[in-house]
């Protein structure tokens, strides 16, 4: 059973450019989170996503990030104009019920030049 | 959910059993504790999660204190590989907003040989 697939694992972007982080979740889980960790932080909540659904996007930044799960394929971030600030890992994880363990991908590290 | 504390760094020689305590004093009767465990620069990785009784698996043991207000991960042979940054997460069983995941700073932990 493959875990948390995320692509790419490397991203660099220069400012004003966008990045679009994919993230397939484990087979049989409907139920996708993102986390950020910024530099020499711990990990934050961004957003939770059900299939073609948005349940909680209280940790996102108001603007510039967007964030979907469609009825086929990954879930996407989305994040548009970036700045350097938005440097950072982003980690996806996955469960098969928002109460059950959630399993984390190895993540992508999104360098802004 | 309730607030965690851990001790930034420990140091353990391999081949003996780590132990990494949490405090969690204001927790509830329905959080879980999990642990999860971020090997450099990679995604966490879950280790164990329990309500009140002990809990066991391949990775490792997880003691919960009568009184719930602590705990304690034991690694019972510590590799190199096992060094990492280990979260202590205390997590409602359901309801609200307990997908998301709170994050602290976590236990260093350094395994030398």
């Amino acid at each position: 059973n493959a875990g948390v697939m995320q692509n790419p694992r490397h991203l660099v972007r220069r400012r004003g450019q966008e990045a679009r982080l994919r993230c397939s979740p484990m087979k049989g889980h409907s139920h996708v989170y993102w986390y950020r960790q910024l530099p020499e932080e711990g990990l934050k909540f961004m957003v939770y996503l059900q299939k073609e659904n948005i349940i909680d996007e209280s940790g996102m930044p108001k603007e510039r990030f967007s964030a979907e799960f469609p009825k086929e394929g990954p879930s996407i971030l989305r994040i548009q104009q970036v700045v350097r600030g938005d440097s950072a890992a982003y980690f996806c994880a996955s469960s098969p019920n928002p109460t059950d363990t959630q399993y984390f991908g190895p993540g992508t590290r999104l360098t802004v030049l | 959910d309730a607030k965690t504390t851990q001790p930034p760094s420990m140091d353990c020689a391999e081949g003996r059993a780590a132990n990494l305590p949490c405090n969690h004093s204001t927790i509830s009767g329905n959080e879980y504790v999990y642990w999860y465990r971020q090997i450099h620069s990679q995604g966490p990785q879950y280790i164990i999660h329990g309500l009140k009784n002990n809990e066991t698996n391949e990775m490792a043991s997880l003691i919960i204190t009568e009184d719930r207000k602590s705990s304690t991960l034991i690694l019972p042979h510590a590799t190199l590989r096992d060094t990492a940054v280990y979260y202590c997460i205390v997590r409602v069983a359901s309801g609200g907003s307990n997908y998301k995941l709170t994050f602290g700073k976590g236990t260093l932990l350094t395994v030398n040989p």
